[in-house]
């Protein structure tokens, strides 16, 4: 079945802006994951749904960093007021629950703030 | 809260040779550890994960270890081919969600 997908694949903001980034997971799984992945790094984990329901957001790093998954299925990362220091590769990955099971990642947004 | 590093951050072996990626991690109740493959410019893809209360698991060519007292754990990659060449993550986790990753290791494989 298809995988995990991303759109867009490529956005660039000018500084102050605001962004949305989407996130379809792979049908029938309950956990979905955003990272921030910069050059060279490994991803930085921000915030975990477990269904419609936030789980877990301690990894956003500050309150113009936002996320929903209104119906358990697709999600979106909202960033406000964007800055240069936001450009990273936004990557989402799904599992079926928890329990250390494989997370699938999809291909990343790249988000470029100018 | 949980740190997670890695060595070496660049590896380079010969075609046939064996690869050999390490980490450490601080906090000693985590207990699950994946391994990633990155390609340049691709997503990481799972190659092999490990819990904590099994010592070693092998896949065909590779392999992990895990050593509980030392906190730390290994990945074991033996007659590497070119296509193994990417970017190698650890990673641990104590809640079965939050990934803590490594900085990765750069792997080239020499023909």
């Amino acid at each position: 079945g298809a995988g995990v997908s991303q759109t867009p694949s490529n956005k660039v903001t000018e500084k102050g802006k605001y962004v949305e980034l989407r996130c379809d997971p792979i049908s029938g799984h309950t956990a979905l994951y955003w990272y921030r992945q910069s050059l060279g790094q490994g991803p930085e984990f921000l915030i975990y749904f477990q269904g419609t329901g936030a789980a877990d957001d301690s990894g956003l790093p500050n309150d113009r960093f936002f996320a929903v998954r209104p119906e358990g299925s697709v999600s979106t990362l909202k960033i406000q007021r964007t800055e240069r220091g936001d450009s990273a590769v936004y990557l989402c990955a799904s599992s079926s629950g928890t329990g250390g099971n494989e997370q699938y990642f999809g291909p990343g947004t790249r988000l470029t703030v100018t | 809260g949980e740190n997670v590093e890695q060595h070496p951050s660049t590896l380079s072996v010969q075609e046939g040779d064996s690869a050999v990626i390490k980490c450490t991690y601080s906090d000693s109740a985590s207990n699950y550890f994946p391994w990633y493959k990155q390609e340049l410019g691709k997503r990481p893809q799972l190659i092999i994960d490990i819990r904590s209360n099994v010592g070693e698991k092998k896949d065909q060519r590779i392999a992990v270890t895990l050593n509980k007292t030392a906190k730390h754990f290994s990945l074991h990659i033996t007659e590497t081919q070119p296509e193994d060449s990417a970017v190698y993550f650890c990673a641990a986790s104590k809640s079965n969600y939050q990934l803590i990753w490594g900085a990765g290791t750069k792997l080239i494989i020499k023909p």
